[in-house]
């Protein structure tokens, strides 16, 4: 079945340090990819989106590129800040069946930023 | 500005009580999810409705019923509470693509 693979954290990064935080996949057919950022204390927030092979997704200085060849998913930032530190989920829109706007997350990630 | 709403932050129940979460969308989604999130263990789908009534078992179904009896509106069910189900409650709603979260309610059960 479906199912998507996170790089286990914590990842612990002094600021403005470069991140990447992997994710993989393994699905049928062409799913759309996500990033979710999960702040302390708060539900999860769309960071990100990618709907087809070679898509870049971007937002508050975050990247990620659908990568078909290699299932692959990865969310990258050029220079870290405290306030990013929080738990990402990358995420894949599970297409069997209806559409329901069911998503498979992988386990989440945790950032820690430090001054 | 899109908006999922959940009844309670924090709630503390007793084992056996009959528990009830409250998740309202205001967005007219057709699809809505509830989920559980426990350290080291991610996301897990407990139960999710694709319509008014309509309702499927996710990955973790045992001991939580569901109700969807207006669109905007998706209820979670702990029917005799246990010390197992303390946990973070996450609900979310979602047209065709991404799904939107409410803020969770952080349960304990004692």
């Amino acid at each position: 079945g479906n199912s998507v693979t996170q790089m286990e954290g914590p990842v612990t990064l002094s600021e403005e340090a470069f991140l990447t935080i992997n994710c993989t996949y393994t699905a049928t057919g062409y799913p759309s990819l996500f990033w979710y950022v999960q702040y302390p204390g708060e539900g999860l927030q769309l960071l990100l989106k990618a709907t087809k092979a070679d898509d870049k997704g971007s937002n508050k200085g975050f990247e990620a590129t659908y990568r078909k060849e290699t299932t692959s998913f990865h969310l990258e930032k050029g220079s870290v800040q405290v306030s990013d530190s929080a738990v990402y989920f990358c995420a894949l829109s599970d297409r069997s069946g209806r559409n329901t706007g069911k998503l498979i997350f992988g386990q989440g990630t945790t950032l820690q930023v430090k001054p | 500005d899109v908006k999922v709403t959940q009844s309670s932050r924090y709630l503390v129940k007793r084992t056996g009580e009959k528990v009830f979460l409250e998740c309202v969308q205001d967005m007219d989604h057709e699809n809505m999810f509830w989920y559980r999130q426990d350290p080291g263990l991610g996301l897990r789908l407990i139960y999710f409705s694709y319509d008014v009534k309509m309702k499927e078992k996710g990955d973790i179904p045992e001991g939580y019923s569901v109700s969807r009896e207006k669109k905007e509106r998706f209820s979670l069910i702990l029917e005799s509470a246990s010390t197992n189900q303390t946990s973070m409650y996450l609900c979310a709603s979602a047209g065709a693509s991404e799904q939107y979260f409410g803020p969770g309610t952080r349960l304990t059960v004692t």
